[in-house]
C-alpha cells in the first residue's frame, strides 16, 4: 500500500520569500502525484498533478513541483509567496489500478506581511 | 456546472441522532468519495464508490453506511450519531479513468455531536 508523509505541520513564511512544501511518498512502483491546496472554510482544489514524463510539474497560482525518485520525494515549490497563499496543502500519492489516492496530513502555511 | 454540492454545510446532532449528509455532482462523474477531516489527521476515507450501485468502504467506515443508486447523488448516512463522529465531512468525485485522477472537491458539512 502506499503512504505520504508531510513532515512539515507549519510553515512561516514572509510574503514575498520563496517557499518549499515537502512531500515523501513510498510506493513501489511510479506513482501518481498530487498536491491540493485548502483555503480556510473551503474543501481542497487540485494545484497540480503529476503521472508521468517531465518531473518539473507547473501547477495554477504559481506553483511548480518537482519528482525525484531517487528520494521519494514531490516538494511543492513557489518563488514569492502572496498573503493569499496562506493556507493548508495536501499532498496526496495513488496506486496504479486503484482510484484512490492517499493523503497527507498537511502543512499549514501562515504568511506574514 | 456547480460542480460538487454538500448539504447541509453546518448541523448539530445530538448523541444517537441519525441523519444524512447529501452530496451531488454534476459532472458525470463514476467515482465519489466521502471523508472525514480531523485536525491533525488529514483527510481520512470513509466510504467511496466507484459507479452507480457499487460503493465500498475506506479507512473509517465504521458508524457510517453509503449507497449509490444515482450516477449524481452519493449520500453518507450516520446510524446512531456519537461525538467522535464530530468532524468536517468532505464529497469528493473524479473520473473513472481507471487510475487516480484529479477529484473535485465539495465544500464539506462541518457536523457536530453532542
Amino acid at each position: 500500500a502506499q503512504s505520504v508523509t508531510q513532515p512539515d505541520i507549519h510553515i512561516t513564511v514572509s510574503e514575498g520569500a520563496s517557499l518549499e512544501l515537502r512531500c515523501n511518498y513510498s510506493y513501489g512502483a511510479t506513482p501518481y502525484l498530487f498536491w491540493y491546496v485548502q483555503s480556510p472554510g473551503q474543501g481542497l482544489q487540485l494545484l497540480l498533478k503529476y503521472f508521468s514524463g517531465d518531473t518539473l510539474v507547473q501547477g495554477i497560482k504559481g506553483f511548480e513541483a518537482e519528482f525525484k525518485r531517487s528520494q521519494s520525494s514531490f516538494n511543492l515549490r513557489k518563488p514569492s509567496v502572496h498573503w493569499s497563499d496562506a493556507a493548508e496543502y495536501f499532498c496526496a500519492v495513488g496506486a496504479r489500478g486503484s482510484y484512490i489516492p492517499t493523503f497527507g496530513r498537511g502543512t499549514s502555511l501562515i504568511v506574514h506581511p | 456546472n456547480a460542480g460538487v454540492t454538500q448539504t447541509p454545510k453546518f448541523q448539530v446532532l445530538k448523541t444517537g441522532q441519525s441523519m444524512t449528509l447529501q452530496c451531488a455532482q454534476d459532472m458525470n462523474h463514476e467515482y465519489m468519495s466521502w471523508y472525514r477531516q480531523d485536525p491533525g489527521m488529514g483527510l481520512r476515507l470513509i466510504h467511496y464508490s466507484v459507479g452507480a450501485g457499487i460503493t465500498d468502504q475506506g479507512e473509517v467506515p465504521n458508524g457510517y453506511n453509503v449507497s449509490r443508486s444515482t450516477t449524481e447523488d452519493f449520500p453518507l448516512r450516520l446510524l446512531s450519531a456519537a461525538p467522535s463522529q464530530t468532524s468536517v465531512y468532505f464529497c469528493a468525485s473524479g473520473r473513472g479513468s481507471g487510475r487516480p485522477d484529479t477529484q473535485y472537491f465539495g465544500p464539506g458539512t462541518r457536523l457536530t455531536v453532542l
